[in-house]
């Protein structure tokens, strides 16, 4: 959706290096998901940001959310093989109905 | 069951025909959300239930479209006169309520073929 800007698009790092993405809004957020996708699975619940400025970790995952600028941004430190996947963003501007998803980010660890 | 359900896995059908994609919730949510996910849109909202209730009905494409939830549990999303442009992966999430902001869980999809 364009509502929902990620960047970049793809993303090949070496296992072991840190890697981010970006997601943008151009309408107000009430809350924004990030979610993985492996192929041909369904979407795996990462971690869910509401409040501007909130942060928020699991493993080797942080997600952080910037009311002010509509934006979030993923954080993966050491990449391993198992981070990769697709990401996808999701915004949700009406309190608990549909989400709006980005683009998706496409990431690849080389071993 | 542990988690979303969905039915079936994969599948081709001719286009003209009718096709019912079944989704199975998990138990106790409320809230059922239709998506579709293809190469060219990415990942776009169809509907969802509240209960039986569909308050959105805003992302189905056209009248070819329909679903139904009964008993506040299993839903059926039915696509009259398939279409080559159907073709994609449908995805069935459910949530504890639909207001507030509740974790959606996600199905495995259905990949639909359209020939």
């Amino acid at each position: 959706s364009q509502e929902l800007e990620q960047s970049p698009q793809s993303l090949i790092v070496q296992e072991g290096k840190n890697l981010t993405i970006n997601c943008t809004s151009s309408k107000t957020l009430y809350g924004l998901y990030w979610y993985k996708q492996k192929y041909g699975e369904g979407l795996i619940f990462l971690m869910m940001l509401q409040k501007g400025g909130e942060e928020k970790s699991h493993e080797k995952i942080t997600a952080k959310l910037d009311e002010k600028k509509q934006q979030s941004s993923l954080h993966i430190t050491a990449s391993q093989p198992s981070h990769a996947g697709i990401y996808l963003c999701g915004a949700d501007r009406a309190a608990g109905n549909k989400l709006t998803f980005g683009g998706g980010t496409r990431v690849l660890v080389k071993p | 069951g542990a988690g979303v359900s969905q039915s079936p896995s994969n599948k081709v059908t001719e286009k003209g025909k009718d096709v019912e994609l079944r989704c199975d919730p998990i138990s106790g949510h409320t809230a059922l959300y239709w998506y579709r996910q293809s190469l060219g849109q990415g990942l776009e909202f169809l509907i969802y239930f509240q209960g039986n209730s569909a308050p959105d009905k805003s992302g189905l494409p056209s009248d070819r479209f329909s679903a139904e939830r009964t008993g506040g549990s299993v839903s059926t999303l039915t696509i009259q006169r398939t279409q080559q442009e159907d073709s994609a992966v449908y995805l069935c999430a459910s949530s504890l309520r639909a207001s507030g902001l509740n974790e959606q869980f996600f199905g495995p999809g259905t990949r639909l073929t359209v020939l």
